[in-house]
């Protein structure tokens, strides 16, 4: 069965910066591009950005709006993805989602992890 | 930036009553190498992740109920549910899945009427 666990959410200030993870079973992770897509508190759904696996380059690809600030990656020793934000804006509070598709849409996704960026 | 959006944005439709949501693009998504139009649709209830129901505009996902269907080409697409069940009521996207950046519609909130 595939899961998708996100991790690292929380309180930070503006301007700062955090780490999300996101652990990965059931699937072979290394053959397998992966998301992120992340959701403001009662509106609608923005993709953050999509790694490709190595075989296929490795190559990170983002959303206009994260202008260098967000960084994508991943350990394929650890069946492991990361998001790190940095440069946090209010507007980046939300929850956070990994998902993944198999070559097609985003069939499957994690329960989130929030992210509350304060003034 | 390919935009999506998406009318109504709300409905309320009647247990067993047809409900169509419609999705349009600023660009075309059909790919000239396969054919295929690349437009996903999701559901999303209250507090809980959203879930993929149709790829390729028409695709249903794996158990995703027949009751669902899609349809569409270019830059118009179709969400239809042909009989709405009290499990239904949720938030609907599309979703381009052709280029990077992937967009999403705003959203469609289906309830019962």
């Amino acid at each position: 069965e595939v899961q998708l666990v996100e991790s690292g959410g929380g309180l930070v200030k503006r301007g700062g910066s955090l780490r999300l993870s996101c652990a990965a079973s059931g699937f072979t992770f290394s053959n397998t591009w992966m998301s992120w897509i992340r959701q403001a508190p009662g509106k609608g759904l923005e993709w953050v950005g999509r790694i490709k696996s190595k075989i296929s380059g490795g190559t990170v690809d983002y959303a206009t709006y994260v202008k260098g600030r967000f960084t994508i990656s991943r350990d394929d020793s650890k069946n492991m993805m990361y998001l790190q934000l940095s440069g946090l804006k209010i507007e980046d509070t939300a929850m956070y989602y990994c998902t993944t598709g198999f070559g097609t849409a985003e069939s499957h996704w994690g329960q989130g992890t929030l992210v509350t960026v304060s003034s | 930036d390919i935009v999506m959006t998406q009318s109504p944005d709300s409905l309320a439709v009647s247990l067993g009553e047809r409900a169509t949501i419609n999705c349009k693009s600023s660009q075309s998504l059909l790919s000239s190498s396969d054919k295929k139009n690349y437009l996903a649709w999701y559901q999303q209830r209250p507090g809980q992740p959203p879930k993929l129901l149709i790829y390729w505009t028409s695709t249903r996902d794996s158990g995703v109920p027949d009751r669902f269907s899609g349809s569409g080409s270019g830059t118009d697409f179709t969400l239809t549910i042909s009989s709405l069940q009290a499990e239904d009521v949720a938030v609907y996207y599309c979703q381009q899945h052709y280029t990077t950046p992937f967009t999403f519609g705003p959203g469609t909130k289906v309830d019962i009427k």
